[in-house]
């Protein structure tokens, strides 16, 4: 099993480009959520998607937007990227059904925004 | 809603010597409780959770955490630092009531372990 796998590892964008960022849940898993990681802080939490549905959001505009595959694979996209933006996007995968289960992370996207 | 506090962003501790990595919760309903390790450049790893049960929970690599619901509280311990344990630390709370498990993290400690 190859856990949950996001690519790409790097990314260097410029202000006001858009980006995609994607991730593959652990195998079993229907659950997708990303966060966002800025520097020196816990990870904040964007999108969860379920069936293909965003089923919960955080905190952000809606220039962050997402989509799940029938696979259950997800991706993240980012548009008119600020330099704000800059920060390590981690995708969370788990099954839905029980509270308090066990989110597998993956080893997160570094996004730079120059 | 669900919020963490961890005190300390930086802690420092002697090779062998006691790790207490402090983590205070503030949650509406009744939380589960999670502490994940970040090693540089990698992602998050379950270090152990609270949902049920026994309050004093044992996680890997040594650590355990003790749930303290009149101190809204869920602090790490390890009796013995290692050089590997070496790493960034984050306490981490979801809402019982969330299939989801949606996790909201606190700021996280980095720990330093001086040989």
């Amino acid at each position: 099993d190859a856990g949950v796998t996001q690519s790409p590892t790097h990314l260097i964008k410029t202000r006001g480009q858009q980006v995609t960022l994607r991730c593959s849940p652990k195998s079993g898993h229907d659950t997708v959520s990303w966060y966002q990681q800025a520097l020196g802080q816990g990870p904040q939490f964007i999108f969860q998607y379920y069936e293909e549905e965003e089923r919960q959001r955080g905190n952000f505009p809606d220039r962050f937007s997402g989509h799940q595959f029938p696979n259950y694979s997800s991706e993240l996209n980012v548009n008119a990227l600020l330099l704000g933006d800059s920060a390590l996007y981690l995708c969370a995968s788990s099954f839905l059904g029980t509270s308090g289960g066990e989110a597998f992370f993956g080893q997160g996207t570094r996004l730079t925004v120059v | 809603a669900q919020s963490v506090t961890q005190l300390g962003s930086h802690v420092s501790v002697s090779e062998g010597a006691l790790v207490l990595l402090r983590c205070n919760y503030s949650s509406s309903v009744p939380p589960y409780l999670f502490w994940y390790v970040q090693y540089p450049n990698q992602g998050l790893q379950l270090l152990l959770k609270y949902t049920t049960g026994a309050t004093l929970v044992k996680g890997i690599n040594g650590f355990e955490a003790e749930f303290k619901k009149s101190e809204t509280s869920f602090h790490l311990t390890k009796p013995s630092a290692h050089m590997s344990d070496a790493a960034e630390y984050f306490c981490a709370v979801s809402d019982r009531e969330d299939t989801g498990n949606q996790f909201y993290f606190g700021t996280g400690t980095s720990l330093t372990v001086i040989p």
